[in-house]
């Protein structure tokens, strides 16, 4: 019974690289969640999205980053043109959809970016 | 969504039992408070979820206040392994959809 799967869980770009994290969610989940953890700081949200749909982007970056969770295939969250700023453990989170009381959120282990 | 208090760290001693106190004074009638824990370098660990009865799993049982203005976690014996930030959220009533992280308590378990 594999949980949250992100990969890879370690990246390292150089400014200006695009880089692209990838989240599988648990079988039979349906919503996904992005969240990013700077350095010595808390988890901040960036976007819920259901297979195909982006629901909430409230806490995403106006430029630079997307986010994607296609009918197929895994979650991506993309950052382009990253910056030494964007280092940081990027968290996915999946839940079945029927309202947080019913399905709590079920994190990955993140994937670590690191700018150079 | 409402805000909560934790103290911002707290340590216990191995074998005993680790209260995690959380004020949400603002909470609002619909609202529940979830716990959540992230051990050094993993993803956070959903742990218990209530809306004003006290809730007991296999992993600890929450105690919340008649006016659900504060609420208490407790991990009855605790373990090395129980060292982690725990997080105390109000939200995600019926039909919210995420959950807001504020800074959390580290605990410190000492052997």
């Amino acid at each position: 019974n594999a949980g949250v799967m992100q990969n890879p869980r370690h990246l390292v770009r150089r400014r200006g690289q695009e880089a692209r994290l990838r989240c599988s969610p648990m079988k039979g989940h349906s919503h996904v969640y992005w969240y990013r953890q700077l350095p010595e700081e808390g988890l901040k949200f960036m976007v819920y999205l259901q297979k195909e749909n982006i629901i909430d982007e409230s806490g995403m970056p106006k430029e630079r980053f997307s986010a994607e969770f296609p009918k197929e295939g895994p979650s991506i969250l993309r950052i382009q043109q990253v910056v030494r700023g964007d280092s940081a453990a990027y968290f996915c989170a999946s839940s079945r959809g029927t309202g947080l009381t019913n399905s709590p959120l079920h994190f990955g282990n993140g994937t670590r970016l690191t700018v150079t | 969504d409402a805000k909560t208090t934790q103290p911002p760290s707290m340590d216990c001693a191995e074998g005993r039992a680790a209260n995690l106190p959380c004020n949400h004074s603002t909470i609002s009638g619909n609202e529940y408070v979830y716990w959540y824990r992230q051990i050094h370098s993993q993803g956070p660990q959903y742990i218990i979820h209530g809306l004003k009865n006290n809730e007991t799993n296999e992993m600890a049982s929450l105690i919340i206040t008649e006016d659900r203005k504060s609420s208490t976690l407790i991990l009855p014996h605790a373990t090395l392994r129980d060292t982690a930030v725990y997080y105390c959220i109000v939200g995600g009533g019926q039909g919210a959809q995420k959950l807001v992280f504020g800074q959390g308590t580290r605990l410190t378990i000492n052997p």
